[in-house]
């Protein structure tokens, strides 16, 4: 079964700085799709940005890059500009058909 | 947002009682799942739905079970609710499923004393 690792349990980043949250994981497949989700407060649970396997080009969404290198199998994410209302929990998942698999997390606080 | 509601959204039960969950969806998406979220494991699947009556296991359904009679409607039930099932649970859909993003409801905590 894939596993997804994410290995910063928390961060933290004063606002309109970069940060960037680390993911890998394992997996034998070729054709797969990777995700960032980002759970604030509020507990919902809200997409960030996806990335297809079979593409090169790293996926991007206004402040949000991903950094996708599949020999490595590494996913991280990229948060530029970082401002108050990104603090929230943010989740890697890696799907498979129609089995996703969620890492257990990095808690990212923005301070003032 | 996508249509996605979730009932109840708090509840607390006793061990051994029987406990039925609900999501509703408007979008008519074939694809509907449950998931369940504990702290240090992320989301974990339990079952999932790919058209009414038709459904299968995740990676954690010993102790659940499922039912689609309605395209919109995704029950998730605990027979017999354990204090290992405390949790909070999340109801997502798809369009298409097979690599197609999901998006999520609001979730609802459930607490079994």
């Amino acid at each position: 079964a894939q596993t997804v690792t994410q290995s910063q349990p928390e961060m933290s980043v004063q606002e309109a700085e970069t940060v960037t949250l680390s993911c890998t994981y394992d997996t034998s497949e070729s054709n797969y799709y990777l995700f960032w989700y980002k759970q604030p407060p509020s507990r919902q649970m809200i997409l960030v940005i996806r990335q297809e396997a079979y593409k090169q080009q790293n996926a991007t969404e206004n402040r949000f890059s991903v950094n996708f290198q599949k020999a490595a199998k590494s996913f991280s994410l990229k948060i530029s500009d970082s401002q108050l209302g990104d603090t929230a929990m943010y989740f890697c998942a890696f799907m498979k058909d129609n089995d996703m698999r969620f890492g257990a997390g990095t808690r990212l606080t923005v301070k003032p | 947002d996508a249509g996605i509601t979730q009932s109840p959204r708090h509840k607390v039960t006793e061990t051994g009682t029987p406990v039925t969950l609900r999501c509703h969806q408007t979008e008519n998406h074939r694809y509907m799942y449950w998931y369940r979220q504990d702290p240090g494991h992320g989301l974990r699947l339990i079952h999932y739905s790919y058209g009414v009556k038709d459904t299968d296991k995740g990676e954690v359904s010993d102790g659940y079970s499922v039912s689609r009679s309605k395209t919109e409607d995704f029950l998730l039930t605990l027979e017999s609710a354990t204090s290992s099932q405390t949790s909070v649970y999340f109801c997502a859909i798809s369009a298409t499923g097979y690599q197609e993003t999901q998006y999520f409801g609001p979730g609802t905590r459930l607490l079994v004393l």
